[in-house]
């Protein structure tokens, strides 16, 4: 299983509502990543947790919440979003104890901010 | 400050030629390199790597070239095939910190 699940696919929501991205996997990976990727543009990295500990925060605003309640699972809370914040939003994830391993990314969840 | 280029947005080959895409780094400390291919409203897909200790990677009809004085990857897929269409990332690691920076991505078109 070299599968990387996310859920849901598309996601409309106003900028009042909270809202979750989950992600699922279960290769026993222990690093686990979000990505955000605009139109024509490269996957930018947010978050990246390792041994379900947050590792990395590149700067992600505050309405934007990660959370890794176990080895397999990773949620991205959203709240008051803007509409620049529409995009597709990537999970991936590596094995995240040996060197020189490629990252495994999910299907993608694309959000429309309204 | 776009740490990994990749200098071609596009490139347009016939089927059954080479195609190179290439790429350019700028952080010394990257140490493994990969590529990647995505098609719209999907998640990346893995194709192939080379860590800095090596200077080719081959896997079938893709092979991965690294000139670590030069901060240059290329990947070469031959024969091209009309499902190589895709848009193809290269992407770079410091494996000690996880963390898998992305290029800006070029478009293969393989014409039949």
């Amino acid at each position: 299983d070299t599968e990387v699940t996310q859920t849901p696919k598309h996601l409309v929501m106003g900028m009042t509502n909270k809202k979750s991205l989950k992600c699922e996997q279960h290769m026993g990976h222990r690093a686990m990543y979000w990505y955000k990727q605009k139109a024509k543009k490269p996957p930018e990295l947010m978050f990246v947790y390792s041994y379900e500990k947050l590792s990395i925060n590149e700067s992600v605003p505050s309405r934007f919440s990660p959370e890794c309640p176990n080895s397999s699972l990773l949620n991205l809370h959203l709240h008051a979003l803007q509409p620049e914040d529409s995009a597709l939003y990537l999970c991936a994830s590596s094995q995240g104890r040996s060197l020189y391993t490629e990252a495994f990314f999910g299907q993608g969840t694309r959000l429309t901010v309204v | 400050d776009q740490q990994v280029k990749q200098n071609s947005p596009s490139l347009s080959v016939q089927e059954g030629r080479i195609s190179i895409l290439n790429c350019d780094y700028t952080n010394s400390m990257f140490d493994y390199f990969l590529w990647y291919k995505k098609y719209p409203a999907e998640g990346p897909t893995f194709l192939i790597s080379i860590s800095s200790i090596k200077d080719k990677n081959e896997d079938g009809r893709f092979t991965v070239f690294l000139n670590k004085s030069a901060k240059h990857l290329s990947l070469h897929i031959v024969p091209s095939q009309p499902g190589d269409s895709a848009v193809y990332f290269c992407a770079a690691s410091d494996q000690g910190t996880y963390k898998y920076i992305f290029g800006t991505g070029t478009r293969l078109k393989v014409l039949a």
